[in-house]
């Protein structure tokens, strides 16, 4: 079974700061990878996604992630943070040979950015 | 273009009570996806329906949760007896369903509904 770790639980960053969150997989097979994120009072909503070539793959707000295969890691970056990334965020993974579409969640990770 | 609706929003019964959750996808998503998600933790997928087909259902524990997607759109969640460990927020969500992409396609949430057993 596969599993994703994020080990930072919590982060406090100032504004302008760079950002990079961790996110390992378990895995060893083909993957596609997700990192989703949740605004405070908001649903989850997409970031980023990877399924193959580039592994340096760029989201929305600025935000990118590098999928590290030897590493089995897919860190999230952001280099200036703003007060509006105030969220949480988490990595998720799956198995595109697999008959369901079982995405597995990483714990998150809550970011606060201070003004 | 409108999101996933779920309803209530947030419940409150005592343990041993039954409780059901209702979802509506997006328009044209073939996929639904119940998730369970425990304070402090991420997600864990519950059951995926394909139309009105379960896909995996491997994680739903079947002695007390079931769920339906009648007509292959709307879905209910529905929990009896529930304990105290069921408290957390349901996630329902939706996507295409494009398994032949090798499950590329994004999935959609709605609001939740955030379950409290006392």
């Amino acid at each position: 079974a596969q599993s994703v770790s994020q080990h930072n639980h919590h982060v406090i960053l100032s504004e302008a700061a760079s950002l990079e969150l961790g996110c390992n997989y378990s895995y060893g097979g083909t993957v596609n990878l997700f990192w989703y994120v949740q605004y405070p009072g908001q649903h989850l909503q997409l970031l980023l996604k990877y399924f193959s070539g580039d592994p340096l793959v760029k989201g929305i707000k600025g935000f990118e992630a590098e999928f590290i295969k030897s590493k089995f890691s897919f860190n999230l970056r952001k280099p200036s943070v703003q007060w509006s990334d105030t969220a949480e965020y988490f990595c998720a993974v799956n198995n595109p040979d697999n008959a369901g579409n079982m995405l597995t969640f990483g714990g998150g990770t809550r970011l606060m950015v201070k003004p | 273009e409108a999101g996933v609706a779920q309803s209530p929003r947030y419940k409150i019964i005592e343990k041993r009570q039954s409780v059901a959750f209702w979802c509506n996808p997006i328009s044209g998503h073939a996929t639904l996806y119940w998730y369970q998600q425990i304070l402090g933790q991420g997600p864990k997928l519950l059951i995926q329906f394909q139309n009105n087909g379960v896909v995996d259902d491997s994680q739903l524990p079947k002695d007390r949760f079931s769920a339906e997607r009648l007509k292959g759109v709307d879905s209910t969640l529905k929990i009896q007896p529930a304990k105290l460990e069921d408290s957390a927020v349901y996630l329902c969500a939706s996507s295409l369903g494009l398994q032949l992409s090798g499950w590329q396609d994004e999935q959609f949430f709605g609001p939740g509904t955030r379950l409290t057993v006392l």
